[in-house]
Formats: C-alpha cells, structure tokens, sequence
C-alpha cells in the first residue's frame, strides 16, 4: 500500500514559475528521497534527506522535511519545460532492516514553454 | 551503459499464460529490487534480494509469483497464469549494500521498468 498521499496530485505552470509539492506520510522514517519519473519511465532519484535534517538544497531543488508533522515539500525553482513529470517522495521506514522504500502516489508536473 | 537494464521493454500477453522479465543491476550491486506500478499510482515494493537471498517478500507477491537470483547477479520475475489484473509496470531497482546491522540510505537506481499488458 502506498505510505501517504502528495498534494496536489496535478501543477500546471508556466516556465520560468516556481512549482511546490508537498508529500505526507505516516511511519516513523531513517529518511525521504524524492524521484522523478518521465512518461512510462523508470524512475531517477533526485534528492535525499534524513530524518534529522530539516532542509536540503540541489541546484535548483529544495526539499525541507518536518518529522512532527510527517510531511516533506518539493520546491523546484525557475522551472523548466524538461521539468514536466512526475514526482514522487518515498519513504526508508525505520527497523526494516533494509532499504524498502514506500512511494507516495505522485505529482504530476506539467510546465508549459 | 552501465545503469539498471529491464527486458523486455513491453510484453503483451493473453489470460492464463506465464510471463518472465529479466533485470540486469549495476554490477557492483548486491542489493535488487522489484516494484510494480499500476497507472497513476507510485511504486509498489514486491521483494528484494541482497546477493541470491531472497529477503523480503510483499504481500502483493501472491504465489503465482516468483523472483530468483540465481548468481547474485541479474534476477527473473516470472508470473504464472497470469490476469488482467497483472498488467501494471514492473520495475527492478539496484542499491549498494551494507555491512553489518547499520543501515545506510543507499540511493536505488532504478530500470526503465517491463510494462505487462495481460488481454
């Protein structure tokens, strides 16, 4: 079953806009990775936070956790028509002895030229 | 290329018959995964295998489902009299391990992914 919900499940924005995802989930956590997945793709890892960190930055991603809340958002920054996609957080829940990452069900991101 | 390679890319097939996909990790790689996706949804986690272990099983893996990893290297997912509801995107995902009991956050690579369409 999927570990939370994202919000929104769709972001439609112009180029050059900012876009913001945000990610629930509902276990305790070691840390929350975030993927993109290009139509009927495979999926590429962007960006890691663990759970005692409470921002992280990469190029133009931005991602900030808050643990209490057990919620993550996504800021992509001056984005970019290649930026179309869907986003994914997943989550590395604690004592499972092993990286098994529970998705959430998405973002899709469309960025318009 | 030296990322997660998946064959096949497509595999349509009619109710009743068994499917098998093969992935190929990144070679220094002892841990493999296999998730499924179905349409609009994330990943689904099916089982892993650290080497040739088979360690975790989902679930979802019912037993008309079965992963090997004969040499520790690339691994099958094969499905028996498959269903409809089968069709979905199986994707494989490689990691680096670790030693001991600490558990490191390894990134995982993922494949382009098998997308099954079962008539």
């Amino acid at each position: 079953s999927q570990q939370g919900e994202e919000d929104p499940q769709a972001l439609s924005i112009q180029e050059g806009e900012n876009a913001t995802m945000n990610c629930s989930y509902k276990t305790s956590i070691n840390n929350l990775q975030w993927y993109r997945q290009n139509s009927g793709r495979g999926l590429v890892h962007l960006i890691l936070i663990r759970s005692n960190e409470r921002e992280k930055h990469s190029g133009r991603l931005r991602v900030t956790l808050d643990t209490s809340k057990k919620s993550s958002s996504l800021l992509i920054t001056a984005s970019r028509a290649a930026d179309t996609a869907s986003y994914f957080c997943a989550t590395d829940a604690r004592n499972t002895g092993f990286q098994k990452l529970v998705f959430g069900t998405g973002t899709r991101l469309l960025v318009s030229p | 290329d030296t990322g997660v390679s998946q064959n096949p890319r497509h595999k349509i097939t009619k109710r009743g018959q068994n499917v098998t996909f093969r992935c190929d990790p990144i070679s220094e790689h002892n841990r493999l995964y296999w998730y499924r996706q179905t349409l609009g949804q994330g990943p689904e986690f099916l089982t892993y295998f650290q080497n040739e272990a088979q360690l975790e099983k989902s679930r979802l893996l019912s037993d008309r489902f079965s992963a090997e990893r004969p040499k520790g290297s690339f691994s099958t997912l094969e499905i028996q009299r498959t269903e409809q509801g089968d069709s979905a995107m199986y994707l494989c995902a490689s990691s680096l391990g670790t030693s001991g009991t600490i558990v490191a956050p390894h990134e995982q690579f993922f494949g382009p992914g098998t997308r099954l369409t079962v008539l």
